[in-house]
């Protein structure tokens, strides 16, 4: 059973269009969560992050958006770039009732954007 | 950037033969964790541990065993390799603090 899911593998935008990659979760525990972003023959490097008690978070040209009660959080690239392209990985934790800091990952949304 | 190591970085065995992958950290995280990544399904927990000599299961840790000695040392052990551990392992540790992983670049094993 798949706790984090991303259910398009993947995404095509044109240059300085928006990107917008979604993820949806079933564990009503989670209560932060994560982006990463990972290029080919590279590990994983975090992107952005939410805390359950926002709805929203912004750095830059990427902005988190989470609906709790759609168990539901998107990320948005605006304007998206050709340095862009990349695997994308939504991430989930339940902070406030574990202490492992262990992350539960989606399938990952590979992203193109083309010039 | 934690200062994450793994090694070996790539590695082609046979079935049947034991493989241990290393990871190395030198920013003194309480927190370390093995991933693999395969197609379709993102990045799944094999492992993790919250301390030295302290560790658990994570989503997929049949067939796996991991060990850690000292707070910079966590090692990934396939007693006996099969053809379905052939993926790409991440090793990845956190303070426990921020809610964030820093990853390593990857292990690559081919098990034939």
């Amino acid at each position: 059973d798949q706790q984090v899911k991303q259910n398009s593998p993947s995404l095509s935008v044109q240059e300085g269009r928006i990107s917008i990659l979604n993820c949806d979760y079933t564990n009503s525990m989670f209560d932060y969560f994560l982006w990463y972003k990972k290029y080919p023959a590279e590990g994983p490097t975090f992107l952005i992050s939410i805390s359950s008690i926002k709805d929203k978070n912004e750095d830059g040209r990427f902005t988190v958006f989470l609906n709790k009660s759609a168990k539901h959080l998107s990320l948005h690239i605006v304007p998206s770039q050709p340095g862009d392209s990349a695997v994308y990985f939504c991430a989930a934790s339940a902070r406030s009732s574990s202490n492992t800091g262990k992350l539960i990952f989606g399938q990952g949304t590979t992203l193109q954007v083309k010039p | 950037d934690a200062g994450i190591t793994q090694s070996p970085r790539h590695k082609v065995t046979e079935t049947g033969t034991p493989v241990t992958l290393r990871c190395h950290q030198t920013e003194n995280h309480r927190y370390m964790y093995w991933y693999r990544q395969d197609p379709g399904h993102g990045l799944r927990l094999i492992h993790y541990s919250y301390g030295v000599k302290d560790t658990d299961k994570g989503e997929v840790s049949d067939g796996y065993s991991v060990s850690r000695s000292k707070t910079e040392d966590f090692l990934l052990t396939l007693e006996s390799a099969t053809s379905s551990q052939t993926s790409v392992y991440f090793c990845a540790t956190g303070d426990g603090m921020t809610g964030e992983l820093f990853f390593g670049e990857g292990s690559r094993l081919t098990v034939l």
